[in-house]
């Protein structure tokens, strides 16, 4: 199948991490994404990894890729109320055109 | 700003009616992305074009077409509307098309919210 999916709510404390994950189905997949989406406003990109990397971090945000497992997580370090909002995974396969999003995890960030 | 605009913001139609949502992508951008957002479905993949052609087909309903011109503005074009219709609409475009050579990072625009009545 095409799934990408993700758990639907996290809950953390502010200044503690964030660990969101995700799982996609197609090994083919070239490049995975997060986006992140405030309220009522569109998506935005924080960070990407292509597939043959295992890490990328970038200031607060750390990716981890495991292929074997075809498992994405994306990390942010001392999380603030500023950070709650949806955030989608997405991958793009290589020989398509299209992006598959997951569903998308809710964080909430609790003073 | 992500330098996408889409018009109209909001859009409040009845059923049966048709509607045409409007997209300019950033300069230079040659691709542009429909999705669909609704409470229960999440983000939908509905269609792709790429300077002028469609390139990929999502989830998009036959109700449903889309057209890219060629100042690269996008319509999409929601007929015999229905209540389950209601949704975000977002575009996003990218300077190229993901494929074999890879991705490209999307810039989205802030959405076109449709109420069906």
């Amino acid at each position: 199948g095409e799934d990408v999916e993700q758990s639907l709510f996290l809950s953390v404390r502010e200044g503690d991490s964030s660990v969101i994950n995700c799982t996609y189905t197609d090994s083919s997949s070239t490049y995975l994404y997060w986006y992140k989406q405030e309220p009522g406003a569109g998506l935005q990109l924080l960070t990407y990894i292509f597939s043959n990397m295992d890490m990328k971090q970038d200031q607060r945000l750390t990716v981890l890729l495991n292929k074997k497992d075809k498992h994405l997580s994306l990390r942010i370090a001392d999380t603030q109320t500023g950070d709650s909002a949806i955030y989608f995974c997405a991958e793009s396969r290589s020989g398509t055109y299209k992006y598959i999003f997951g569903t998308g995890t809710r964080l909430k960030v609790l003073a | 700003d992500s330098g996408v605009t889409q018009t109209p913001k909001h859009l409040i139609t009845a059923t049966g009616q048709r509607v045409t949502l409007r997209c300019s992508p950033r300069s230079g951008d040659l691709s542009v992305y429909w999705y669909q957002q609704s409470l229960d479905q999440g983000l939908q993949f509905l269609i792709q074009y790429y300077n002028g052609e469609e390139r990929a087909k999502g989830n998009i309903l036959e109700r449903f077409s889309a057209q890219q011109f060629p100042d690269l503005h996008s319509e999409l074009n929601l007929s015999s509307l229905e209540l389950g219709d209601s949704a975000l609409y977002f575009c996003a475009s990218s300077v190229g098309a993901s494929g074999t050579s890879g991705g490209f990072e999307q810039f989205f625009g802030p959405g076109t919210r449709l109420t069906v009545l």
